[in-house]
């Protein structure tokens, strides 16, 4: 199994409060994602990475900013947390761009009250 | 927008039958890529299909790309309990920006 591993796994938090989720890797690989999954919707891509200090938006990236230092970690904030921002987040790594295949992490919980 | 539309659903069935799960779009894409997810983990990676009219078989599942790049199927033959899942397939971009866009899934349940 890829060495991807999220934090914390499930948190609960009250509205306009700042989240921060980590994915940390052991691949160094170059790419690494932030999807969040909700019933009927599949997987959305919010940011994305292609390199240290290298990122870019996805499909969903409002509400959300990421951050990477260093190779093996990829940072997720919520600055100020809102309900539709409850779901299941997961961080993925690939070594190719484009059509590499994607090693997921277990994915984090959060729920917003 | 590229978007990834998956049909059906949901799928529930009993063990022993066959079933095909769709996943149709009106873009090109350059590679399409099939996961199974169980709950509680993340996605994994079942087979990655590039060529248009590609058919990949992996014991009893069979996938296939369209000729034209923009769908692909899914075919379980004698499915089993073990097939229960999340089925999600996911298309990579031709500008080769990085991004797979993801279906929204299809749930399978087989009943014993």
């Amino acid at each position: 199994d890829a060495g991807i591993t999220q934090s914390p796994r499930h948190k609960v938090t009250e509205t306009g409060t700042p989240v921060t989720l980590r994915c940390h890797q052991t691949e160094n690989h170059r790419y690494m994602y932030w999807y969040r999954q909700d019933p009927g919707h599949g997987l959305r891509l919010i940011h994305y990475s292609y390199g240290v200090k290298d990122t870019d938006k996805g499909e969903v990236s409002d509400g959300y900013s990421v951050s990477r230092s260093k190779t093996e970690d990829f940072l997720l904030t919520l600055e100020s947390a809102t309900s539709s921002q409850t779901s299941v987040y997961f961080c993925a790594i690939s070594e190719l761009a484009g059509g590499g295949e994607l090693f997921f992490g277990e994915g984090s919980r959060l729920t917003v009250l | 927008t590229q978007l990834l539309e998956q049909s059906p659903q949901f799928l529930s069935i009993q063990e022993g039958e066959n079933l095909t799960v769709y996943c149709n779009s009106s873009s090109v894409f350059s590679s399409l890529q099939w996961y199974r997810q169980e709950p509680g983990e993340g996605p994994v990676l079942l087979v990655t299909v590039v060529t248009g009219g590609e058919v990949k078989k992996l014991k009893r599942l069979t996938f296939q790309f369209g000729d034209a790049r923009k769908d692909s199927s899914l075919h379980i033959t004698a499915a089993q309990p073990g097939d229960t899942g999340l089925y999600l397939c996911a298309g990579a971009s031709p500008s080769n920006t990085g991004k797979l866009i993801f279906g929204q899934g299809t749930t399978l349940q087989v009943k014993p």
